[in-house]
């Protein structure tokens, strides 16, 4: 299976730019996607394949790589962002996703 | 508004069956692809199943086949999810989603419903 790492934890301040890691462990095309979980919630889309924004999702978001690396932005960050970003990709069998990385706000 | 309500839950004992029902509605059930993904508790997202928008094609990851059934009711726009064998590591959240039909994402999510396997 296609391995998705992402780093575990990240903090920032509000107004801040924060950068999401998530590396394949083999090429995945642009076939990579971002999803925001809020405790309690179901996920929610932000980014599919790899670079292109959701509908009703704020700009602040994007997301950028191909192949193996892959990230997503978040510009200005706000209290509200504050979650668990997935990332998953669905070019290899069968799909997988990476174990999140939970945002904090400081 | 698209809109997915899992039902079905609860608590199951190890080897017995379970079956989770995905009513949908806010758009046209008949033109997507479908999928069941998982959450153990405190855990990341696992796919679990995906059946074709007109049930003709089902695809499973390999620790649930033969043992889970993926299924759909255009007529009802209800996707369902027939678990058998029960394990206690298929405890999780079990999540509805609509697949794209081309880049297979996810694009909408139910709220989920939780399944617990023990004795």
């Amino acid at each position: 299976d296609t391995v998705l790492t992402q780093s575990p934890a990240l903090a920032v301040s509000p107004g801040e730019r924060v950068s999401i890691s998530c590396r394949a462990s083999e090429g995945v095309n642009s076939y990579m996607h971002w999803y925001q979980q809020k405790p309690g919630q179901q996920p929610k889309l932000l980014i599919y394949k790899a670079s292109n924004l959701a509908s009703g999702v704020p700009a602040r978001f994007s997301g950028s790589g191909s192949g193996t690396d892959f990230t997503l932005t978040i510009d200005p960050v706000e209290a509200d962002d504050t979650a668990t970003y997935f990332c998953q990709q669905s070019w290899n069998d069968p799909y997988t996703f990476g174990a999140g990385t939970k945002l904090e706000l400081k | 508004e698209v809109q997915l309500v899992e039902s079905g839950g609860g608590l199951v004992q190890p080897g017995r069956s379970m079956k989770l029902s995905c009513a949908a509605s806010g758009f046209t059930f008949n033109n997507y692809d479908m999928a069941w993904v998982c959450q153990a508790p405190k855990k990341g997202l696992e796919w679990v199943a995906t059946i074709s928008y007109d049930g003709s094609s089902t695809y499973y990851r390999d620790s649930v086949k033969g043992r889970f059934t993926i299924s759909r009711d255009n007529a009802k726009s209800t996707l369902y999810l027939q678990m058998d064998s029960l394990r206690s590591e298929d405890t999780a959240t079990y999540y509805c989603a609509r697949q794209d039909n081309n880049y297979d994402y996810f694009d909408y999510w139910g709220q989920g419903v939780m399944v617990t396997v023990s004795s």
